[in-house]
């Protein structure tokens, strides 16, 4: 079954540190994928999206993100984080064979410390 | 502008009460989704809609129910609560069924099952 593997489940950085958060999908196929960002009591909101061209995807804030094909990841990087970063951060696919179904990994709660 | 909007956003209630969740957005969206997310496990798909009168079932479907008779509404119905069925729930939106785009999410409804 296809699924989405999200394997830091929480990350503690201190101000300025560099952060790369791992996701990982199992899908022989083409996909489109998406990190959402989920700060505090709030909704998830999209923080950056690949669909084709570039692998190298620059989002909202300073995140950026890599799609390696070869290795079925697209993992979530930031040169220096700050404290207002603080949320949990979600990978998700959606598959090109079934356009409905979104697939999303379990998330990584990212602490930042001031 | 642009919104999912959710209620109730906070809801305690008991064991086979019935209560819905309302979940309208004003986008013109086709393609609807509700989701409940448990601490550990992300974000898992309950029902989804790709259209008026039509929806199926998600990953988690057992003992919910939904409905499509507008394009705009897609309520969450719990027919007979159960302390399992406490999470937080998000229902979210997007074009339709066939594109990749994005999913734009409500605030979130947080409900308690005693």
């Amino acid at each position: 079954a296809q699924s989405v593997s999200q394997h830091n489940h929480h990350v503690i950085l201190s101000e300025a540190a560099s952060l790369e958060l791992g996701c990982n999908y199992s899908y022989g196929g083409t996909v489109n994928l998406f990190w959402y960002v989920q700060y505090p009591g709030q909704h998830l909101q999209l923080l950056l999206k690949y669909f084709s061209g570039d692998p190298l995807v620059k989002g909202i804030k300073g995140f950026e993100a890599e799609f390696i094909k070869s290795k079925f990841s697209f993992n979530l990087r930031k040169p220096s984080v700050q404290w207002s970063d603080t949320a949990e951060y979600f990978c998700a696919v959606i598959l090109y064979s079934s356009a409905s179904k979104i697939i999303f990994g379990s998330g990584t709660r990212l602490s930042i410390r001031p | 502008e642009a919104q999912v909007t959710q209620n109730p956003r906070y809801l305690i209630t008991v064991t086979g009460k019935k209560l819905t969740v309302t979940c309208s957005q004003n986008m013109n969206h086709e393609y609807m989704s509700w989701y409940r997310q448990d601490p550990g496990l992300g974000l898992r798909q309950i029902y989804y809609s790709m259209n008026v009168e039509v929806t199926d079932k998600g990953d988690v479907p057992e003992g919910y129910k939904v409905s499509r008779k507008e394009k705009r509404n897609f309520p969450l119905i719990l027919e007979s609560p159960s302390p399992n069925q406490t999470s937080l729930y998000f229902c979210a939106s997007k074009f339709r069924t066939g594109d990749t785009g994005e999913l734009f999410f409500g605030e979130g409804s947080r409900l308690t099952v005693l």
